[in-house]
């Protein structure tokens, strides 16, 4: 089966460094994608990795290994407005996006 | 960029009323648009796939004839609850791929809050 897992919640302090793992096991591998989720809101798009390697976004970065199924989101400097939750999709060899169950950030002052 | 508007953000409707969710992408043609149902502390659960101009296809345990899509037009999907039920309450969004921009990843609307009661 298809499976994506990454903690459920973590929790980290205001101007700290967090990292968000996440492993998958999917039929065929295009892409992963990470999201962010504010609580009663649509998702947003942080980054998308289809390359071994590592992607940097600002604050935000996004690493890969193909090979290992492996992912992580890297937060930088947070801020109290990162609270929300993250989320790892991966794109199959159907292009169809596995969702993960989300990583709760909460961020304390 | 690439919006996609969805409509309403939210809605009460009474239990055996039926209620119909619209999503249109702005600036870009949609030819697929996914819909999603989102339960409290959970996350996103793939309900059909709608393809303008066709049939959707729906993930398996999701009832079609209770959840109708219609996917008429390249810029519009819609997604109507039949004969709604409390369990059916639940956060609804829409997303679309941008064509040839892979790496900007899937537009979402904003989502549609729906209480049955």
């Amino acid at each position: 089966g298809q499976n994506i897992d990454q903690p459920t919640e973590m929790t980290a302090t205001e101007g700290a460094i967090v990292q968000i793992n996440c492993t998958y096991q999917t039929s065929g591998f295009n892409g992963l994608f990470w999201y962010q989720q504010h609580a009663g809101e649509a998702p947003t798009f942080l980054s998308y990795n289809v390359l071994d390697g590592l992607e940097e976004k600002g604050r935000f970065s996004s690493f890969l290994s193909r090979s290992k199924g492996y992912s992580y989101l890297l937060l930088k400097e947070l801020q109290m407005k990162d609270s929300a939750s993250y989320l790892c999709a991966v794109q199959d060899s159907n292009y169809q996006l596995i969702w993960g169950a989300g990583t709760k950030l909460i961020i304390k002052p | 960029g690439a919006v996609v508007s969805q409509h309403p953000s939210w809605v009460i409707c009474k239990s055996g009323t039926s209620v119909k969710i619209e999503c249109r992408s702005l600036d870009f043609q949609a030819t697929t648009m996914f819909w999603y149902r989102q339960f409290p502390k959970q996350s996103l659960m793939l309900m059909a796939t709608s393809n303008e101009g066709s049939k959707a296809t729906y993930e398996q345990g999701v009832e079609k004839d209770k959840f109708l899509i219609n996917h008429a037009s390249l810029t519009l999907s819609t997604l109507t609850v039949t004969s709604a039920h409390p369990e059916d309450s639940s956060f609804y969004i829409c997303s679309a791929r941008v064509p040839g921009a892979e790496s900007l990843g899937y537009t979402f609307g904003s989502g549609t809050r729906l209480t049955v009661v």
